[in-house]
């Protein structure tokens, strides 16, 4: 079956950047989307179609593409940004969508 | 606003039935894909599938196909996610989110629901 593969976790300091990958041999063809996940919050949306950003999200998050790995970039990275990330996208056919593990960025 | 309200917590027995609700508002229901996914408490999110109110058009991820039934009623602007025999893995947080499918494909949810805990146990 087909997966989407991201670290389990990413640890920054304050300020500092942070990249979170997602890796998937469809992804050159497929979009894909990231979300963050606080403790007992549902997933908030902060990133769609690979590098554009919802309403309401710091420009301190960017997307990135690069074949089969998909890089999402938190710059300055703040207390607040301490949660769980997921990447999603579909499969080769466009319509069985699924999430990667996810990733546990900690602000040290 | 944009806004889904879920139905609350639930504690079934193995093999009771369920059906769990999402009454969204704040944008015309029949337009944009609806569907949910599963988190097991600690663990990862997980795609179930999605319903398009307008046609009732429904997909689901190989893993869930035959095992829940997504549907909706238009008249109320409600999606439900339903089991005919609840079993102990069935225990898990159910966010049900708008969904929007550029191009017919690759959906993503831009807005979600609190989640409905289901917690299946003898």
């Amino acid at each position: 079956s087909y997966d989407l593969t991201q670290p389990p976790s990413v640890s920054v300091s304050p300020g500092q950047t942070a990249s979170i990958t997602c890796s998937g041999d469809a992804l050159p063809r497929r979009l894909v989307y990231w979300y963050q996940q606080k403790p007992g919050q549902a997933p908030l949306l902060v990133m769609y179609k690979d590098t554009e950003r919802p309403s309401g999200i710091p420009e301190r998050f960017s997307g990135s593409d690069s074949g089969t790995t998909v890089t999402m970039t938190i710059s300055g990275v703040q207390a607040d940004d301490e949660a769980d990330y997921y990447c999603q996208s579909s499969d080769i056919s466009g319509k069985n969508v699924l999430f990667g593990g996810g990733t546990r960025l900690t602000v040290l | 606003e944009v806004q889904l309200v879920q139905s609350g917590a639930e504690v079934k027995k193995p093999g009771d039935s369920l059906r769990i609700s999402c009454k969204a508002s704040g944008y015309l229901f029949h337009t944009y894909w609806i569907g949910w996914v599963r988190q097991v408490p600690g663990k990862g999110l997980q795609w179930m599938g999605i319903i398009y109110p307008g046609d009732s058009e429904t997909r689901y991820s190989p893993s869930h196909q035959g095992q829940v039934t997504i549907s909706v009623d238009r008249s109320i602007s409600t999606a439900y996610l339903q089991w005919t025999s609840l079993r102990a893995s069935d225990t898990a947080i159910y966010y049900c989110a708008r969904h929007i499918c550029p191009y017919g494909d690759d959906c993503y949810g831009d807005y979600w629901g609190p989640g409905s805990l289901v917690t299946v146990s003898s």
